[in-house]
């Protein structure tokens, strides 16, 4: 069964650096996001992403952060320089009709 | 702006039904699902129901949909000790626009 995937399961970095997340989406969707869900709490919308360009935002996704398609079947989330807050596990979807999520990747800022 | 509520936390016995509920303020959802995270796991699709449905069954599972009083729940039959997690009740106008999810239920199972 085709599945989202995601690298690395874990990540950690000081706080200022640079992180790029990856996400290989399910072959044949077209839609694509970012989500994030800091440690017990809800599990909140970050970027979707369709034809090569964002499609809708959230507030949390500021500056800080960018999306990119670089090639057929990657998908990344850059956070330029990470902050504290920015802990949390990032998932990413993919949804032709429902969505499809990958198993995330745990982010610490220290 | 849309939300989604659910009851923190629900304890049952093995063997037993579990119901978790959800309400949601959006009237143009659509779509209302249904995801399990395990501990340290990612999310994973139980099942969907398109708002025109007012129930539907995929084995141990039943979504009822009471569109009306936008509360939707899923029943969980013969609950076993795999069933503990944590379930997030989710909506969405469309199948493409970005889920709003509820803060989730711990459904811890008791041998």
């Amino acid at each position: 069964e085709p599945e989202v995937t995601q690298t690395p399961s874990h990540q950690v970095t000081q706080m200022g650096q640079e992180v790029i997340l990856r996400c290989v989406p399910i072959s044949n969707h077209l839609y694509f996001y970012w989500y994030r869900q800091i440690l017990g709490q809800k599990v909140e919308f970050l970027v979707s992403f369709y034809n090569n360009e964002i499609s809708e935002k959230s507030e949390i996704f500021d500056d800080q952060f960018s999306v990119e398609r670089p090639d057929g079947s990657n998908f990344t989330l850059k956070i330029r320089s990470t902050k504290l807050e920015d802990s949390a596990m990032y998932f990413c979807a993919s949804t032709l009709e429902e969505q499809f999520f990958g198993p995330g990747t745990r982010l610490t800022v220290l | 702006g849309e939300d989604v509520e659910q009851s923190l936390f629900l304890s049952v016995r093995e063997g037993d039904s579990s119901v978790i509920n959800c309400t949601y303020t959006d009237s143009s959802s659509t779509y209302l699902y249904w995801y399990k995270q395990e501990p340290g796991a990612g999310l994973q699709l139980l099942t969907y129901i398109f708002s025109n449905m007012d129930m539907k069954q995929d084995q141990r599972l039943t979504v009822l949909l009471n569109k009306k009083d936008k509360h939707l729940s899923l029943r969980i039959a013969d609950t076993q000790t795999g069933d503990s997690a944590i379930y997030f009740c989710a909506e969405s106008p469309s199948g493409n626009t970005p889920l709003v999810f509820g803060k989730g239920t711990r459904l811890s199972v008791i041998a």
